[in-house]
């Protein structure tokens, strides 16, 4: 299994330019993150998904969407990029339920410039 | 919300020695506390966990302890090795119920063990 994977590794990003970042897990997993994490500040959720249609607003969604139309795919789209969206990128994936290991991708650090 | 404080920012240790990380949280609903390792340009991976009906566990050189009353949680490392360098996060959560599948992080240790 490849467990979670994410498109790209990297990427450049002009202001206002838009983009959507790949993320898909092979885990038949109910729930699924997307988190960014910004140097000495730890990892913050932007959104999260309980099952596909349905998702929902983290601590920090402005300037973000999401979609979730499979078990395995939840795209993030950044629309109108901003230099404060410069930051790594994080899809998560756990069961759901109780107590739950959150399996991580191996992010995506993009840059707006 | 939940808000998790987690201290030493950096931490220095001598290869042998051992090393401590220290999170507090503030929502009493929290019963699940996991921590992650980071190592440089790679993702997190859950190192250890402790439910809130545990007030300590252990696996091998790692082990957690939970004061639910002061409401705080610690990472103990023992006989430190290179490979322990990375950065820790702790993080919080309900575990079950409502929001049980948020967790909220720490800010995260940088722990640098010297040879």
């Amino acid at each position: 299994n490849a467990g979670v994977t994410q498109t790209p590794k990297f990427r450049i990003l002009k202001i206002g330019q838009s983009m959507t970042l790949q993320c898909t897990q092979d885990m038949n997993h109910n729930y699924m993150y997307w988190y960014r994490q910004d140097p000495g500040m730890g990892l913050k959720l932007i959104y999260y998904s309980v099952g596909a249609g349905i998702t929902d607003k983290g601590e920090v969604p402005n300037g973000y969407n999401v979609s979730r139309s499979t078990t395995e795919d939840f795209p993030l789209r950044l629309e109108l990029a901003a230099p404060s969206q410069t930051s790594v990128y994080f899809c998560a994936a756990d069961r759901g339920g109780s107590y739950n290991e959150q399996f991580f991708g191996p992010g995506t650090r993009l840059t707006v410039l | 919300g939940e808000n998790v404080e987690q201290h030493p920012s950096t931490l220095s240790v001598q290869e042998g020695d051992s090393a401590v990380i220290k999170c507090t949280y503030s929502d009493s609903a929290s019963n699940y506390f996991p921590w992650y390792k980071q190592e440089l340009g790679k993702r997190p991976q859950l190192i250890i966990d402790i439910r809130s009906n545990v007030g300590e566990k252990k696996d091998q050189r790692i082990a957690v302890t939970l004061n639910k009353t002061a409401k705080h949680f610690s990472l103990h490392i023992t006989e430190t090795q290179p490979e322990d360098s990375a950065v820790y996060f702790c993080a919080a959560s309900r575990g079950s119920g409502a929001g049980s599948y948020q967790l909220t992080f720490g800010k995260g240790t940088k722990l640098s063990v010297i040879p």
